[in-house]
């Protein structure tokens, strides 16, 4: 079973726009979410995170909302930026700590110049 | 400062035959993670490593894959009698600890191994 969904493949955003990518997950026990991003032929790189103890966490362009009773976060990128294309996995983690991280199956996004 | 290397970058070997996939983590880095991403599929948990020991190998699908970290640093992902089933990108991570908050997963380029 996916504990950890991301239900949009793929997402075409105009350049300058705001970019939203979903996030939704079914273990309560989660309690740390980080968001990787991804370019063909290399490993994921980490971008941003947050504890079950806060609900907005921001880091420039970044921000992740958790909101814990539906279960769901999102990665808001403002402006976008032709660089940000690539692909972006939710992942979680229990414990607070992030020794084995369940994905999800990744969003590709496009960003249109 | 050097990333995770991992080698060789790609693998390809006939079903049945036993492959070995190596992961070099960042240097001072005690904790090491394998992964397997299949096509189409996020990375998919294996075994976590805390210096030489294996600390969680909940992810190893069968007793054909097995992983050691003799002296705490280079770690080799062993998978013996392949099986097309097995090919996809095996992802090496590692951390400057295995927990706590903020303990951020350097992961490498990946090793794509295909199984004919």
């Amino acid at each position: 079973d996916q504990q950890v969904k991301q239900n949009s493949p793929s997402l075409s955003v105009q350049e300058g726009r705001i970019s939203i990518l979903n996030c939704d997950y079914t273990n309560s026990m989660f309690d740390y979410f980080l968001w990787y991003k991804k370019y063909p032929a290399e490993g994921p790189t980490f971008l941003i995170s947050i504890s079950s103890i806060k609900d907005k966490n921001e880091d420039g362009r970044f921000t992740v909302f958790l909101n814990k009773s539906a279960k769901h976060l999102s990665l808001h990128i403002v402006p976008s930026q032709p660089g940000d294309s690539a692909v972006y996995f939710c992942a979680a983690s229990v414990n607070f700590g992030n020794e084995k991280l369940t994905f999800g199956t990744g969003t590709r996004l496009t960003i249109i110049p | 400062g050097a990333g995770v290397s991992q080698t060789p970058s790609n693998k390809v070997t006939e079903k049945g035959k036993y492959v070995e996939l190596r992961c070099d983590p960042i240097s001072g880095h005690t904790a090491l993670y394998w992964y397997r991403q299949s096509l189409g599929q996020g990375p998919e948990f294996l075994i976590y490593f805390q210096g030489t020991g294996a600390a969680d190998d909940s992810g190893l699908p069968n007793d054909r894959f097995f992983a050691v970290r003799p002296e705490g640093s280079v770690s080799t992902l062993k998978i013996q009698r392949t099986e097309r089933g097995d090919s996809a990108v095996y992802l090496c991570a590692s951390s400057l600890e295995g927990s706590g908050l903020r303990n951020e997963q350097f992961f490498g380029p990946g090793t794509r191994l295909t199984v004919l």
